[in-house]
């Protein structure tokens, strides 16, 4: 069973914070790892992928992906209340013809 | 010009009737998909064609019927609608297919449509 999991929060940081966000997955074929980001009421828009070890940085998101320990996590630095959204973790893998996702993560962020 | 799109984007419906969703894409790509998302939330995947052709099928009841007349649209009929079928079912398209080694590569979503059954 493949399985993807994040906490489903929600989180609650404050502006200008630091909001981290975590998920773990079962499969180690996975090879391909992506964030979502859903509004109340709408469809998923990506924000993030990554397919190596390490970090990416765009613009106020890190992704931070750690194979061996099968964890990838998102960070939003200077946190804004229009981040307040469902972040959902998807991953894949080579001859799968899909993604998996997690629930998601509710964040909050409070002026 | 939206990227995927779905009609229609609400369905109010009585148990036991028949309804259809349509899909489609402007992007070119080979590979379109149906999710469920239920009330807490869980994006699952229902279907995936690529090219016209099923490639998974995810333990949907047969009352769940995909139709792919070419590579940009992909059609969702449902049968003897259940209580349990309301949800919001997304279309989505990726330019691969996931079973080379590039995966599928991002999937784009269509808004939406949230169906409910009384």
């Amino acid at each position: 069973q493949k399985e993807v999991e994040q906490n489903s929060g929600p989180l609650s940081v404050p502006e200008g914070a630091i909001a981290s966000l975590n998920c773990t997955y079962s499969d180690r074929g996975s090879q391909s790892f992506f964030w979502y980001r859903q509004y109340s009421g709408k469809s998923p828009e990506l924000i993030m992928s990554i397919y190596s070890n390490g970090d990416k940085e765009d613009g106020r998101f890190t992704a931070q992906l750690n194979k061996a320990s099968q964890y990838v996590s998102l960070l939003i630095r200077d946190s804004q209340p229009s981040d307040s959204a469902t972040y959902l973790c998807a991953v894949s893998r080579e001859g799968y013809s899909t993604l998996t996702f997690g629930k998601g993560t509710m964040l909050l962020v409070s002026p | 010009d939206t990227a995927v799109s779905q009609t229609p984007k609400y369905l109010v419906t009585q148990m036991g009737n028949d309804k259809s969703i349509k899909c489609e894409q402007n992007l070119g790509h080979d590979t379109m998909y149906w999710y469920k998302q239920d009330s807490k939330k869980f994006l699952k995947i229902m279907f995936s064609y690529n090219n016209k052709e099923l490639i998974i099928n995810e333990t949907v009841p047969n009352r769940f019927s995909p139709k792919s007349p070419d590579k940009a649209h992909l059609n969702l009929h449902i049968n003897s609608l259940e209580l349990g079928d309301s949800a919001v079912y997304f279309c989505a398209s990726s330019q691969y297919s996931g079973v080379t080694s590039q995966g599928t590569g991002e999937l784009f979503f269509g808004e939406g449509s949230r169906l409910t059954v009384l």
